[in-house]
């Protein structure tokens, strides 16, 4: 299968700090890229939703001022966490799809852990 | 996108199959259901997809009932490492947002 990569795997940082993930297909083209959380004990919640070249669609409640998302290319999407507060700590994960099959399946990243002190 | 429901866990014994249902009784004539599993600190990893008809990969079986508005994902002979959380999810396909509801905590027992 199609095989998607996430840096850092994990990231420990200071309040009122900015802290940026990339998510990377690896082999694939992924025309559109999702970004979720995921709380300790809970299930993933969707973020956002982010096609090449357009803005990033963001799910109700996700402050899109604190929460940037770029996929410049075909092959990256990147979140920042702009001011990261302890509250902010948690498992992010991407995902990405691609191809023109309507049976194109979503391929998860391994996950980025934060941790805000 | 269409609500799915799964029992929060069950148990197998390893190498015994393990028959994972999902409820979705409002799905749509155009919604795919999809398995994935999450390992305990990782991403959730993709496992299988179907529409209408039965699928078999290398990882498991989907068996859909003909009236769809139920499935059940077969592991055939579980192994220790099948431990995680399995999620249904029903949606129209992977360029939208797929939907995570609780899934079923799979644990195998040696």
């Amino acid at each position: 299968g199609a095989v998607v990569s996430q840096h850092p795997s994990w990231v420990i940082c200071k309040s009122g700090t900015s802290v940026k993930i990339e998510c990377r297909s690896l082999d694939f083209q992924a025309t559109t890229m999702f970004w979720y959380r995921q709380f300790p004990k809970q299930s993933l919640m969707l973020m956002a939703t982010s096609n090449e070249g357009s803005k990033a669609t963001y799910e109700q409640g996700v402050e899109k001022d604190k929460f940037l998302i770029n996929h410049a290319s075909l092959t990256l999407s990147t979140l920042t966490v702009t001011s990261a507060h302890p509250e902010d700590s948690s498992f992010y994960i991407c995902s990405a799809s691609g191809g023109q099959k309507i049976q194109e399946t979503q391929y998860f990243g391994p996950g980025t852990r934060l941790l805000v002190l | 996108d269409a609500k799915t429901t799964q029992p929060p866990s069950m148990d197998c014994a390893e190498g015994r199959a393990a028959n994972l249902p999902c409820n979705h009784s409002t799905i749509s004539g155009n919604e795919y259901v999809y398995w994935y599993r999450q390992i305990h600190s990782q991403g959730p990893q993709y496992i299988i997809h179907g529409l209408k008809n039965n699928e078999t990969n290398e990882m498991a079986s989907l068996i859909i009932t003909e009236d769809r508005k139920s499935s059940t994902l077969i592991l055939p002979h579980a192994t220790l490492r099948d431990t995680a959380v399995y999620y249904c999810i029903v949606g129209g396909n992977a360029g939208n947002m797929l939907t995570f509801g609780g899934g079923t905590r799979l644990m195998v027992k040696p």
